[in-house]
C-alpha cells in the first residue's frame, strides 16, 4: 500500500525559507522510474507543479519560482524534500507530495502552509 | 513553458449528463496528458494517464482521448459523486503544466 504524508511548518514569515518532508511508504525511491513530485495550491486557485525528483537524482524544477527551490531525498529512510528559500505572501498554499510513475497516481494529504508577518 | 487551456471554466450538469471538457496545449504534447479528478477537501486524483488509459479502479464511465495539442476527457453517464474540479496535466516537458480546471456543478 502505497502513503505519503508532507510536514511542514504551517507558518512562517516572509523572507524565511520553507522547508517540507515528504515521509512515504510502498515504494522506494530507489526503484528505477520512480520518482516524487511536490505541487502547491493556494486555497481556491488551481494546481502548480513545482518540482520532481526521480530515483536517479535526477531533479527537474518550475523556473517560475526562480531558483527558489531544492528538491533532494533520503532513500534510506523514505523521505523526500523540498526548500524554498525567500518565501512571500504569494507562497502561502496547500503543499502536496505526490509519487511520479505514469502521471501522479498517489498523493499525500497536503499541508498548509501560510506565509505572513 | 507549455500552457494548457482547459474549457469550458465550470459545468452545471443533471445526474445521467454526459459530459465532455477540452483541453488545449500552447505546442505538441504528445500523449503526455494525464486528467485528476479533485473534490472539495480532497488531494487530486489520477483518473486518466498518457491521454487515453484509465488508471486502476477508475470507472469506465471516465474517457480521454487526443494527442498533440488537443485533449478531451469525458464522463458517459455523470453521476452525484463525480462533482468535483476536473484538471489536465501536460508531462511532456518540464515544467510540467495544469489546466486551470473545470468546475462541475448540479443544476
Amino acid at each position: 500500500q502505497v502513503t505519503l504524508k508532507e510536514s511542514g511548518p504551517g507558518i512562517l514569515q516572509p523572507s524565511q525559507t520553507l522547508s517540507l518532508t515528504c515521509t512515504f511508504s510502498g515504494f522506494s525511491l530507489s526503484t528505477y522510474g520512480m520518482g516524487v513530485g511536490w505541487i502547491r495550491q493556494p486555497s481556491g486557485k488551481g494546481l502548480e507543479w513545482l518540482a520532481n525528483i526521480w530515483w536517479d537524482d535526477d531533479k527537474y524544477y518550475n523556473p517560475s519560482l526562480k531558483n527558489r527551490l531544492t528538491i533532494s531525498k533520503d532513500t534510506s529512510n523514505n523521505q523526500a524534500f523540498l526548500k524554498i528559500t525567500n518565501v512571500d505572501t504569494a507562497d502561502t498554499a496547500t503543499y502536496y507530495c505526490a509519487r511520479a510513475y505514469y502521471g501522479y497516481p498517489y498523493w499525500g494529504q497536503g499541508v498548509m502552509v501560510t506565509v505572513s508577518s | 513553458d507549455i500552457v494548457m487551456t482547459q474549457s469550458p471554466t465550470s459545468m452545471s450538469i443533471s445526474v445521467g449528463d454526459r459530459v465532455t471538457m477540452n483541453c488545449k496545449a500552447s505546442q505538441n504534447v504528445g500523449s503526455n496528458v494525464d486528467w485528476y479528478q479533485q473534490k472539495t477537501g480532497q488531494s487530486p486524483k489520477l483518473l486518466i494517464y498518457k491521454a487515453s488509459n484509465r488508471y486502476t479502479g477508475v470507472p469506465d464511465r471516465f474517457t480521454g482521448s487526443g494527442s498533440g495539442t488537443d485533449f478531451t476527457f469525458t464522463i458517459s453517464n455523470m453521476q452525484a459523486e463525480d462533482l468535483a474540479v476536473y484538471y489536465c496535466m501536460q508531462s511532456n516537458s518540464y515544467p510540467f503544466t495544469f489546466g486551470s480546471g473545470t468546475k462541475l456543478e448540479i443544476k
